[in-house]
């Protein structure tokens, strides 16, 4: 089945620690987003992707950085500079511009990190 | 995008229609109206778009003033599976800005047995 999957659900690293997120989509979505949720809060765009190999910053990008050497994969790497990175970790993708119809964004399920 | 202003919470009593109001007063005329939901821990779901006619599919209605300046989310008929938060996005549909999915704090309903 087509979908957008991350790994792992839960995680856990030590304070000072580099932690990399996965993001899979086989949905052939030219767009791919992550966004930070904490309690109580909405959706926080950190980073977003047009297309291979181009990236860019969104609200929060400070202590984050990603990649997208594949269409299909988006990871995110939360390094030890982002000073409160215990949150909701979530991925979204989504086909692109040009036509509203079908445009919606698909997200995962999501990955809770927690530091420790 | 255009900033969204949603209330922060509201509460539906089961089977009733669940209402909920989304202002976008400063949207542009390239600018969709959607609409999604989170359930507890879950990723957020696509629930409906517009432009500027009303539209309809098997989740929700959605209601667009003549203005376009608000918008409304109609569950026709809420049940306790629809306690999420839901949110309202404004968002280009062409050009370098349709990629910027921004998301506000959206309204916590809370469908009511």
């Amino acid at each position: 089945d087509g979908g957008i999957t991350q790994s792992p659900k839960y995680l856990f690293r030590k304070e000072g620690q580099n932690v990399t997120l996965s993001c899979e989509q086989n949905l052939n979505h030219d767009a791919m987003y992550w966004y930070r949720q904490d309690p109580g809060q909405g959706l926080r765009l950190i980073y977003y992707s047009q297309i291979v190999n181009d990236f860019q910053k969104g609200d929060i990008a400070e202590g984050y950085s990603v990649s997208r050497e594949k269409k299909e994969s988006f990871p995110l790497t939360v390094t030890s500079a982002q000073k409160n990175p215990t949150a909701f970790y979530l991925c979204a993708s989504s086909p692109g511009t040009g036509l509203p119809l079908g445009t919606e964004a698909f997200f995962g399920q999501g990955t809770r990190l927690t530091v420790v | 995008d255009a900033k969204t202003t949603q209330p922060p919470s509201m509460d539906c009593a089961e089977g009733r229609a669940a209402n909920l109001p989304c202002n976008h007063s400063t949207i542009s005329g390239n600018e969709y109206v959607y609409w999604y939901r989170q359930i507890h821990s879950q990723g957020p779901q696509y629930i409906i778009h517009g432009l500027k006619n009303n539209e309809t599919n098997e989740m929700a209605s959605l209601i667009i003033t003549e203005d376009r300046k608000s918008s409304t989310l109609i569950l026709p008929h809420a049940t306790l599976r629809d306690t999420a938060v839901y949110y309202c996005i404004a968002r280009n549909y062409s050009g370098a800005g349709s990629y910027q999915l921004t998301f506000g704090k959206g309204t916590k309903l809370s469908v009511i047995p």
